[in-house]
């Protein structure tokens, strides 16, 4: 168990709406990534944030955002979604805010279908 | 970011050692290796990370020659447990490099 929690594991919608995923970090950790993961692209950062500011930007979308809270928890928001939004989005969390000197300790991941 | 390759694919039998190699030909003085490996549906865990020579943990031991061209992650005596992709990342260590996995090495351990 990584600590990491990530809700709802599976989210099954429609074209065209919107939906929130929700992350709330291991204690202690101030970073919370967002990874995209689909078949054919692999594991995509998309977005950090440290304490609460957004601290780097990946190949995220336009139609995609996300926040961290005072509480440290984050949502990452997806709308007008397309068929192709459908993956794995995984939200990890460290204790600093850089990326790669410390180990990230993921989540299990919300498996998103878009029909 | 330096480019990663390794193989994409590596079959093994149980008890044996698995040396998984890892080209990183373009690494920069401030990088460092770090290995993350992946269970199906599950998210990345965080192996070992190194800078040069050997690092070794509970879990593996990571090589690394005197020109840092390529590391090494070396799993011993795996079981059919360790069947899971395994990446292999360069980047530096401060500032705020993202991770950036390539396609990873998918490990099948057979009993």
């Amino acid at each position: 168990d990584s600590g990491v929690t990530q809700t709802p594991k599976h989210l099954i919608t429609a074209t065209g709406q919107r939906v929130t995923l929700r992350c709330s970090p291991r204690s202690g950790d101030l970073s919370v990534y967002w990874y995209q993961q689909s078949l054919d692209q692999g594991l995509q950062f998309l977005i950090q944030y440290y304490n609460g500011e957004e601290r780097a930007k990946g190949n995220i979308l336009e139609r995609f955002s996300a926040q961290q809270f005072p509480d440290l928890h984050s949502e990452l928001n997806l709308s007008s979604l397309e068929l192709g939004d459908s993956a794995l989005y995984f939200c990890a969390s460290s204790v600093g805010p850089v990326s790669f000197g410390e180990p990230q300790h993921f989540g299990d991941g919300t498996r998103l279908s878009i029909l | 970011l330096a480019k990663t390759t390794q193989p994409i694919s590596m079959d093994s039998y149980e008890g044996q050692e698995v040396n998984i190699t890892c080209s990183h030909n373009n690494i920069a003085t401030n990088d460092y290796i770090t290995w993350y490996q992946q269970f199906p549906s599950q998210g990345p865990r965080f192996i070992i990370q190194g800078y040069k020579t050997k690092v070794t943990n509970e879990v593996a031991s990571l090589f690394i020659p005197a020109d840092r061209k390529s590391s090494t992650l070396s799993l011993p005596r795996v079981s059919l447990s360790d069947t899971a992709v395994y990446y292999c990342l360069v980047g530096a260590r401060s500032g705020n490099t993202p991770l950036v996995f390539g396609k990873g090495t998918r490990l099948s351990v057979i009993a």
